[in-house]
């Protein structure tokens, strides 16, 4: 059973324009929520994260928001760029879990067009 | 510049051989993680250790081993008892703390023959 969804396998959006990834889960357990960025032939890149204690966080051009009610996350890239063409990926972690351990969503592709 | 290494970037294996996929970290890491990606899914948890000569099966250890000798290593072992293993690996790795994210090496695509 799947505890962290990501629910669209792609998403194709203008440049300039606002990207917003989502991303649903199951277990109340999770404390920390992540986004990670993933090329081609790469290993994912960390981007951001939330703690469960707040409901927004940003860095730059990037906002992570947590919905703990809904259990609903959301990684809002505005404006989107091509660059930030790369598939992502949400990971949740619970503290009362083995320590450091995360389980990863199915990523999402975003295609940022010129 | 500290990271995680990953060798080889790509591996062939025949069928009915052991393969060992190594994972350097120069970051002083506790923590050390093993994920396998298969096309349209997310990472999935192979094996980790927190510690040296400690460490534990994830989801899907079952056709792996691993060997933490050394806080820098944390290699991989593919064996013949692994039925579907072409796939790529990803090694990771944290302080051990759980408010830090991990860190990705490159990984390193397994095929077989």
């Amino acid at each position: 059973d799947q505890q962290v969804k990501q629910n669209s396998p792609s998403l194709s959006v203008q440049e300039g324009r606002i990207s917003i990834l989502n991303c649903d889960y199951t277990n109340s357990m999770f404390d920390y929520f992540l986004w990670y960025k993933k090329y081609p032939a790469e290993g994912p890149t960390f981007l951001i994260s939330i703690s469960s204690i707040k409901d927004k966080n940003e860095d730059g051009r990037f906002t992570v928001f947590l919905n703990k009610s809904a259990k609903h996350l959301s990684l809002h890239i505005v404006p989107s760029q091509p660059g930030d063409s790369a598939v992502y990926f949400c990971a949740a972690r619970s503290s009362g879990g083995s320590q450091g351990n995360l389980i990863f969503g199915k990523g999402t592709k975003l295609s940022v067009k010129p | 510049d500290g990271g995680i290494t990953q060798s080889p970037k790509y591996l062939f294996r025949k069928e009915g051989q052991n393969v060992t996929l190594s994972c350097e970290q120069n970051l002083n890491h506790d923590a050390m993680y093993w994920y396998r990606q298969d096309p349209g899914q997310g990472l999935r948890l192979i094996y980790y250790s927190q510690i040296v000569n400690d460490f534990q099966k994830g989801d899907i250890a079952e056709g792996y081993s691993v060997s933490r000798e050394k806080k820098e290593s944390f290699p991989l072992t593919v064996t013949s008892a692994q039925k579907n293993p072409t796939a790529f690996y990803l090694c990771a790795s944290n302080p051990g703390r759980v408010s830090q994210p991990q860190h990705f090496g490159d990984g390193t695509r397994l095929s077989i023959l």
